[in-house]
C-alpha cells in the first residue's frame, strides 16, 4: 500500500531550527510537496522535490532522497508566524497526491 | 495568478437540508478539480477527484449519492452535500489543477482554494 509517515507534533524555541522529517512509500514516484496549513486555513505551497538534493527557498529547504524514500523540511530563523501544520504529498505513478496526516509545529518564545 | 476560490466560506444549515459550496478557477482552466474533508486536528482527506465534462471518482467509504459533484465547466466545480447531518459538519476544501505543468514549472500542482466551513445544526 502507498503511506506517508511524518510525526505528529513537534515544538521549537523562536530564533531557532527545526527538521521535519517524512518517509514515503507509493506505487511509482513523481516527486514530494510540502504545504503549510495554518488552523482554519487552506494549505499553500512550500516547496517540490523530484531530483535528489536540497533546495533552498529563503528561510525554508526541503531535501530529498529518493533512494531511501525520505524527505525532510528545515526551517531556518523560526518565527512566531511559523506556528502552523506541516503537510508531506507525494505524486504517485498515476499522478495522484498521496498525503501525510500532518506535522503540528509549536514555537515557543 | 492560479487563485482559486470557494463559495461560501462558511455556512450554517439545519439537518435534513443540502447545502451546495462552489470551486472556481479564477485565472486557468482546471482540468481536474479534487474535494477535501477536514475534521478538527486531522490532516486532509480526499473525497473525490472530478474531471470536467466526466463523473467523479469516489474514494473509498465516500457516499456519491449523499456528496454529489459536478464539475460543469474548465472553471466550476460544485458539491452538495444532500440531507446534511451533524456528523457532516467539517472544513470542506477544493483544489484545482490545470493540465500539465504550471507556471513554476511543476508537475500537476494543485491549487487550493480557502476553504468552506460547514455546520449542521
Amino acid at each position: 500500500g502507498q503511506n506517508i509517515d511524518q510525526p505528529t507534533e513537534m515544538t521549537a524555541t523562536e530564533g531557532a531550527i527545526v527538521q521535519i522529517n517524512c518517509t514515503y512509500q507509493t506505487s511509482g514516484f513523481n516527486g514530494l510537496f510540502w504545504y503549510q496549513q495554518h488552523a482554519g486555513e487552506a494549505p499553500t505551497f512550500l516547496s517540490y522535490n523530484v531530483l535528489d538534493g536540497l533546495e533552498e527557498k529563503g528561510r525554508f529547504s526541503s531535501f530529498l532522497s529518493r533512494s531511501k524514500g525520505y524527505s525532510y523540511l528545515l526551517l531556518k530563523e523560526l518565527q512566531m508566524k511559523d506556528s502552523a501544520s506541516y503537510l508531506c504529498a507525494a505524486l504517485d505513478s498515476n499522478y495522484q497526491l498521496i498525503w501525510g496526516a500532518g506535522t503540528k509545529l509549536i514555537i515557543k518564545p | 495568478g492560479a487563485v482559486v476560490s470557494q463559495h461560501p466560506s462558511w455556512v450554517i444549515c439545519k439537518s435534513g437540508t443540502s447545502v451546495k459550496i462552489e470551486c472556481r478557477s479564477l485565472d486557468f482552466q482546471a482540468t481536474t478539480m479534487f474535494w477535501y474533508r477536514q475534521f478538527p486536528k486531522q490532516s486532509l482527506m480526499l473525497m473525490a477527484t472530478s474531471n470536467e465534462g466526466s463523473k467523479a471518482t469516489y474514494e473509498q467509504g465516500v457516499e456519491k449519492d449523499k456528496f454529489l459533484i459536478n464539475h460543469a465547466s474548465l472553471t466550476l466545480s460544485t458539491l452538495t452535500v444532500t440531507s446534511a447531518h451533524p456528523e457532516d459538519s467539517s472544513f470542506y476544501i477544493c483544489s484545482a489543477r490545470p493540465p500539465g505543468t504550471s507556471g513554476d514549472g511543476i508537475p500537476y500542482e494543485q491549487y487550493f482554494g480557502p476553504g468552506t466551513r460547514l455546520t449542521v445544526t
